[in-house]
């Protein structure tokens, strides 16, 4: 089992310039989520999905855009990349539950934009 | 606001001593506590906690929630250097669309 799988692990852009962080889970999870993770700061929610077709906004999602149309796949799109958003990337799915369920995280996207 | 509160934010121990790490919650709609050890990379499960009093125990960790108290413990016994790590804890709030919210961890050093 490949788990979650995140693409690329490196990248460095330039300010404005747009890309995609691909993320791909192999358990039929319905949720998927997507964290930065700062200094300090510890995980924060950018985006989320209970399921395909269904995505909502966490705690800082301003400069990201999401899409779910599959099961499998979550990939974040960075739109305008700004400095404020070179940060440590982490996708991570979890099966639906009542009380909360181990959610699985990928190895992680640093993400410099200069 | 929801928050999940760590404390202490960074630790140094030596190797053999035993250590508390603390984890405060205010989450609306609270559903369980989890905790997490990242090392290097991405955070790696080790505890859900969803009922009062009743501790989880792996080998030389072992943790507990208390709902009344909002508040959840993990303990490492007989510390080693692979236990060198950054520790979160994060709150599930549940409803249709639950969620985490994490703390922003205790990053624990264990010197030989």
């Amino acid at each position: 089992n490949a788990g979650v799988t995140q693409t690329p692990k490196f990248q460095v852009l330039k300010t404005g310039q747009s890309m995609t962080l691909q993320c791909a889970q192999d358990m039929n999870h319905e949720y998927m989520s997507w964290y930065r993770q700062d200094p300090g700061m510890g995980l924060r929610l950018i985006h989320y999905s209970v399921g395909a077709g269904i995505t909502d906004q966490g705690e800082v999602p301003n400069g990201y855009n999401v899409s779910r149309s599959t099961t499998e796949d979550f990939p974040l799109r960075l739109l305008s990349a700004a400095p404020s958003q070179t940060s440590v990337y982490f996708c991570a799915s979890s099966r639906r539950g009542i009380s909360g369920t181990e959610a699985f995280f990928g190895q992680g996207t640093r993400l410099t934009v200069v | 606001e929801d928050k999940v509160v760590q404390s202490p934010l960074s630790l140094v121990v030596h190797e053999g001593d035993t250590v508390t790490l603390n984890c405060s919650y205010e989450v609306t709609n609270f559903r369980s506590l989890l905790w997490y050890k990242q090392e290097k990379k991405a955070p790696t499960f080790l505890f859900m906690l969803t009922s009062s009093g009743i501790e989880k125990k792996s080998g030389r960790l072992s943790s507990i929630l208390d709902k009344k108290e909002l508040f959840s413990i993990l303990n490492i016994t007989a510390t080693q250097t692979g236990d060198s790590a950054v520790y979160l804890c994060a709150g599930y709030y549940g409803g249709s669309q639950g969620n985490l919210i994490f703390g922003k961890g205790t990053k624990l050093s264990v010197k030989p």
